[in-house]
């Protein structure tokens, strides 16, 4: 298995461009999510997806649009680059049975470190 | 909502010192307990878990136990090696009304010196 995969490691941007972070997993997680990690800020949560076809907000989602479409798939998407979505970005999914139990663990992608000018 | 608070840092230890990186949680219910280790340049991977009170999770060395009463989940280890320095994630995963909406907290930077 490759497990969580992004692409691409590095992106720089101007600002006002478009971009697409892509994330994909080979292990039929029903629990895909992204992150953002800025420095002294740990990670916080941008969208997460229960499902395809089902995604919610998080903690930071403003800028940010996603979409699920399949299980395997979860791309990043932002409409409109701004100096503050500088940050390295994480995806990461897992196995999640039902709602009313606690989350398992999570496998994360080695990241995207993302510039904007 | 749920959140977590843990150790600021970062901690600087010599090489074989004791380790000790507290976490304290607020969250719904009775989530399972994870942390999570980030290596320079690498993503997060799982350290060690705990998925009921007063389970104890152990990973290469390290120790961590489920306190219910305290909601507490403090990360040990005896002895600390170089290759030990890394960023320290504590997270709990609960369900319920809480579901998907994960907290990490900010993370310890550990620093060991030979």
């Amino acid at each position: 298995n490759a497990g969580v995969t992004q692409t691409p490691k590095f992106q720089v941007l101007k600002t006002g461009q478009s971009m697409t972070l892509q994330c994909a997993q080979d292990m039929n997680h029903e629990y895909m999510s992204w992150y953002r990690q800025d420095p002294g800020m740990g990670l916080r949560l941008i969208h997460y997806s229960v499902g395809a076809g089902i995604t919610d907000q998080g903690e930071v989602p403003n800028g940010y649009n996603v979409s699920r479409s399949t299980t395997e798939d979860f791309p990043l998407r932002l409409l409109s680059a701004a100096p503050s979505q500088t940050s390295v970005y994480f995806c990461a999914s897992s196995y999640w049975a039902r709602p009313e139990l606690p989350g398992d663990e999570q496998f994360f992608g080695p990241g995207t470190r993302l510039t904007v000018l | 909502g749920d959140s977590v608070t843990q150790m600021e840092g970062p901690v600087t230890l010599s090489e074989e010192a004791f380790l000790t990186i507290n976490c304290t949680y607020t969250a719904t219910g009775y989530p399972s307990l994870f942390w999570y280790v980030q290596y320079p340049g690498e993503g997060l991977q799982l350290l060690l878990k705990a998925t009921k009170a007063d389970d104890k999770g152990s990973n290469k060395g390290f120790e961590a136990t489920y306190r219910k009463e305290t909601t507490s989940f403090h990360l040990e280890k005896g002895s600390v090696q170089v290759s030990d320095s890394a960023v320290y994630f504590c997270a709990p995963s609960p369900g319920g009304t809480s579901y998907g909406k994960l907290t990490f907290g900010q993370g310890t930077i550990l620093t060991v010196h030979p």
